[in-house]
């Protein structure tokens, strides 16, 4: 079974404060990795996709990366804005299901 | 830009009724998908649907559930009789690669 864990689980930063979120996964043979954002009571959001290990995507004050066992999402020079949960997702090949884990809360203060 | 739409936002269903969430995917998307969000856990697989049938589905995605493309636009899931424990954020996605979810529709079983 494909899983997905994602720390930390909650994290507050002071605008300007850089920091990165983990996502560990297993899954057999992945097909993609995956961010989104998810705002309270809001669905997902796409962010980026990551297919193999050594690739880097960014998209503002965020960059992801992947490796074979995890994937990170930096968030450089934050801002209040950037306040939501990042959702972390694989889907393996073969299969069009996406496994998703918790999510890392992140507040941003002003 | 395209985006997926559920409707409706909320429903309010008594125990035992049967509840119908339509969900209008991205026009030229082939895949789609059912997911659902129980508060304060993870987004999770129901099932996905390519070419007017059902391609995947999860352990969730039991004969109280079915879904229909009852013509071009419209996508929909049927839940026959609800339960308590079927409360829950159900999101509609549609893909040509990357999953794009729609705003949510929040199912409250009374």
């Amino acid at each position: 079974e494909d899983q997905v864990t994602q720390s930390p689980e909650a994290l507050r930063l002071q605008e300007g404060e850089s920091s990165s979120l983990n996502c560990s996964y297993t899954v057999s043979g992945l097909r993609g990795l995956f961010w989104y954002r998810q705002d309270p009571g809001k669905g997902p959001e796409f962010l980026f996709t990551l297919y193999s290990a050594g690739e880097e995507k960014e998209k503002e004050r965020l960059k992801a990366t992947l490796t074979k066992k995890e994937s990170f999402l930096h968030i450089t020079a934050p801002k209040p804005e950037d306040s939501a949960t990042y959702l972390c997702a694989v889907q393996a090949r073969g299969n069009n299901r996406l496994a998703f884990g918790k999510g890392n809360q992140v507040v941003v203060i002003p | 830009e395209p985006e997926v739409t559920q409707t409706p936002s909320h429903q309010v269903t008594q125990m035992g009724q049967e509840v119908i969430l339509r969900c209008v995917p991205i026009s030229n998307h082939l895949y789609f998908y059912w997911y659902r969000q129980i508060l304060g856990q993870k987004v999770e697989f129901l099932v996905s649907f390519y070419n007017n049938e059902i391609s995947e589905k999860s352990e969730i995605f039991d004969d109280q559930f079915s879904v229909e493309r009852p013509d071009g636009s419209n996508f929909t899931l049927k839940i026959r009789s609800t339960k308590l424990e079927d409360s829950a954020m159900y999101f509609c996605a549609s893909s040509w690669g990357e999953q794009y979810f729609g705003p949510g529709t929040r199912l409250t079983v009374t």
